[in-house]
């Protein structure tokens, strides 16, 4: 079956560390895959898009790598700050085998607290 | 500001009543879509509209409509024959038509049925 996985545990980790979380998937072709920040009782929040021909992709303290062999993105989150505590979700789009009616697969998230 | 509202925050609906969730997008955004959020589960997605007075199911789409008549506005109303309504809603636009395309969600409003 499709899925797409995020660490389910909680990611507790020291002010000032890298962040690193892990969105897997099985049995899709993705055009690309982006990553979303939420906060507790708000909307998700765009942050990056990785195409399917990108290793990698930065944007100041963020940097998302995308090994479609290993069907895996990773989220880097450098010199991370308390104030980067949020559940961070991944999504996908379903690819070009899916047809016309392809959407996003959205994982689960992964929660990071940051640690003063 | 350019965004997307939502209102109310906080909905207390009682059981077998229709209620309304608004959301309002001042973006230009072509396509609008409605989301649900439950613990445990990834967003789902409820309907989405690519064009005025034009809209589709997504994949939970029994017991909840929606109409499309001005680009800025996507209502939902969640209906009596939703079975489980309390919930987390997103309401999202994005700029062109494809499902796949990043997407800019509102504050959510959160439903509680009583």
């Amino acid at each position: 079956s499709q899925k797409i996985e995020q660490n389910s545990e909680a990611l507790n980790i020291q002010e000032g560390k890298t962040a690193t979380l892990t969105c897997n998937y099985t049995n899709y072709s993705p055009a690309y895959l982006q990553w979303y920040r939420q906060d507790p009782g708000r909307g998700p929040v765009f942050l990056l898009l990785i195409r399917e021909n990108e290793k990698e992709k930065r944007k100041e303290r963020l940097k998302v790598t995308f090994d479609t062999t290993l069907k895996q993105s990773l989220f880097h989150i450098t010199a991370s700050q308390p104030a980067d505590s949020a559940t961070y979700l991944c999504a996908l789009d379903e690819g070009v085998y899916a047809g016309n009616n392809r959407k996003l697969i959205w994982g689960l998230g992964t929660s990071l607290a940051v640690n003063p | 500001d350019g965004g997307i509202t939502q209102s109310p925050k906080y909905l207390f609906r009682k059981e077998g009543q229709n209620v309304t969730l608004s959301c309002e997008q001042n973006l230009n955004h072509d396509a609008m879509y409605w989301y649900r959020q439950d613990p445990g589960q990834g967003l789902r997605l409820i309907y989405y509209s690519q064009i005025v007075n034009d809209f589709q199911k997504g994949d939970i789409a029994e017991g909840y409509s929606v109409s499309r008549e001005k680009k800025e506005s996507f209502p939902l109303t969640v209906t009596s024959a939703q079975k489980n309504p309390t919930a987390f809603y997103l309401c999202a636009s994005s700029m062109a038509g494809q499902r796949t395309d990043t997407q800019y969600f509102g504050p959510g409003t959160r439903l509680t049925v009583l």
